[in-house]
């Protein structure tokens, strides 16, 4: 049982590159969220997931897209990377009352 | 809408001595609350949560947290600190009145609270 996994752990981009970071979870939850964290802000709820096939906007939506075309997988993308986008992303899958965390995704973008 | 506050970004107790980290949120309607730490490299683990019943809350790791409604306060303390303790500490809130199939746990976070510890 792996919990949530993030692929890749470190990535650097160039100003204008685009990405797409996978999130994957193997406890069944409907709900998944994909957060930001950066210095002395906590985390911002980029996007997020009721379940399978739907998704919504959180709190700082510009600039990323998302899919959960498989209820284990909630995919971030970045179609035109800038350098505002440096920051340490994570993800989590939730129960009811639990939020499960990956161990974080580090982008850099020069 | 929700804010959390944490006050000290920056927190430096001595082994053994008590750990206190303080959080208060802005609601007319008491939230669910959480507190979670990040180990350095890692990503978040909660540490204990109250959503309903008795105030005072334990979690892991020896932490507990009370839960004061005419404070909107929920401090988070540790009798006596351990080096392991050192992570930075979030607290984070979540609106009951979200609680529903289509915003579950859309938690709001405080900035976050860096513990040290020293020998």
């Amino acid at each position: 049982n792996a919990g949530v996994t993030q692929t890749p752990k470190f990535r650097v981009l160039k100003t204008g590159q685009s990405m797409t970071l996978l999130c994957a979870q193997d406890m069944n939850h409907e709900y998944m969220y994909w957060y930001r964290q950066d210095p002395g802000m906590g985390l911002r709820l980029i996007h997020y997931s009721v379940g399978e096939g739907t998704t919504a906007k959180g709190e700082v939506p510009d600039g990323y897209n998302v899919s959960r075309l498989k209820k284990q997988n909630f995919l971030l993308g970045l179609e035109s990377a800038a350098p505002s986008q440096t920051s340490v992303y994570f993800c989590a899958s939730a129960t009811r009352d639990t939020q499960y965390f990956g161990p974080g995704t580090r982008l850099t973008v020069l | 809408a929700q804010s959390v506050t944490q006050l000290g970004s920056h927190v430096s107790v001595s082994e053994g001595a008590l750990v206190l980290l303080r959080c208060n949120y802005s609601s007319s309607v008491p939230p669910y609350l959480f507190w979670y730490v990040q180990y350095p490299n890692q990503g978040l683990q909660l540490l204990l949560k109250y959503t309903t019943g008795a105030t005072l809350v334990k979690g892991i790791n020896g932490f507990e947290a009370e839960f004061k409604k005419s404070e909107t306060s929920f401090h988070l303390t540790k009798p006596s600190a351990h080096m392991s303790d050192a992570a930075e500490y979030f607290c984070a809130v979540s609106d009951r009145d979200q609680m529903t199939t289509d915003s579950w746990g859309k938690l709001q976070f405080g900035a976050g609270t860096q513990v040290v510890v020293t020998p």
